[in-house]
C-alpha cells in the first residue's frame, strides 16, 4: 500500500518554541490531512490540504502542501502544554476510500 | 451531540473467543471505516464502508470481518482473536467519502488477545 513517513518520531520541547514536522509520500499525493490526537482520545483533524503549494493556517498551527506532492509540513508556533499528543499526516490509499495515515509524531511539551 | 460511539471501551479476552466492537454514529455519515493504532505504526485501515451493504478491504484486513446492515452501525468482528491482534481500535465516519476531509473518530476501544 501506500507508504508514509513522519519525522521526527518525537520531540520534546519548551513551552513557547516553534516546532516543524514533516510527511513524505513515496506516490504523488492530491490531498493531505494533518490529524492531532490527545492522550486517550481519538484523533481530530487540524487543517486539510487539495492543492499544491497550498499554505494554509489555524490559529498557531500552519500547513503545507508540498510542490512535490510528494510531502507536506506542519509548524506550530509558540507551542503550550496542551499541544502535547500525536500529529498524524494522512492522504489517500491506492483505493477510493482508502486513507493512510503516517506513523505519527509525539510531542512533547515542557512548561 | 454528534458523536462516533464505540463499544466496548476496553476488553481483555483469550485467543480463540469471537468478540465484536460495535461503532455506532448518528450524523447520517455514508462513510464509516476501522482503525487499528500500534506503537511506531500510526493507524491502519482494517476495513471501510462507502455505504449500507457496501464494504471495502482496507490495508490489514486479515483475520477482520466487518458488516453495514445500517447505515449508523459498522461493528468489527474477530472470529477467532489471536494476541497479534491485541491493539488499540478506532472507529471512524465522515460525509461522503473520507475526502471531505473531516474524518470523525471514536474515543477508541483497547483489545487485549490472551
Amino acid at each position: 500500500g501506500q507508504q508514509l513517513n513522519q519525522s521526527p518520531q518525537s520531540m520534546f520541547i519548551q513551552e513557547g518554541e516553534d516546532v516543524s514536522m514533516n510527511c513524505t509520500s513515496s506516490s504523488i499525493f492530491n490531498t493531505w490531512l494533518w490529524y492531532k490526537q490527545d492522550p486517550g482520545e481519538g484523533p481530530v483533524l487540524l487543517i486539510a490540504l487539495y492543492k499544491a503549494g497550498e499554505l494554509t493556517s489555524n490559529g498557531r498551527l500552519t500547513a503545507q502542501f508540498g510542490i512535490t506532492r510528494k510531502d507536506s509540513f506542519l509548524n506550530i508556533s509558540a507551542s503550550i502544554p496542551s499541544d502535547v499528543g500525536i500529529y498524524f499526516c494522512a492522504g489517500p490509499g491506492t483505493s477510493y476510500g482508502k486513507l493512510t495515515f503516517g506513523q505519527g509524531t509525539i510531542l512533547t511539551v515542557h512548561p | 451531540e454528534a458523536q462516533v460511539t464505540q463499544n466496548p471501551r476496553y476488553l481483555i479476552t483469550v485467543t480463540g473467543k469471537k468478540l465484536t466492537v460495535t461503532c455506532s454514529q448518528n450524523m447520517n455519515h455514508e462513510y464509516m471505516s476501522w482503525y487499528r493504532q500500534d506503537p511506531g505504526l500510526g493507524l491502519r485501515q482494517i476495513y471501510y464502508s462507502m455505504n449500507v451493504e457496501v464494504t471495502d478491504k482496507g490495508d490489514v484486513p486479515e483475520g477482520y470481518k466487518v458488516s453495514r446492515k445500517e447505515k449508523r452501525n459498522f461493528p468489527l468482528i474477530l472470529e477467532s482473536p489471536s494476541p497479534n491482534q491485541t491493539s488499540l481500535y478506532f472507529c471512524a465516519s465522515s460525509y461522503g467519502s473520507w475526502g471531505s476531509g473531516e474524518l470523525f473518530f471514536g474515543e477508541g476501544s483497547r483489545l487485549t488477545v490472551l
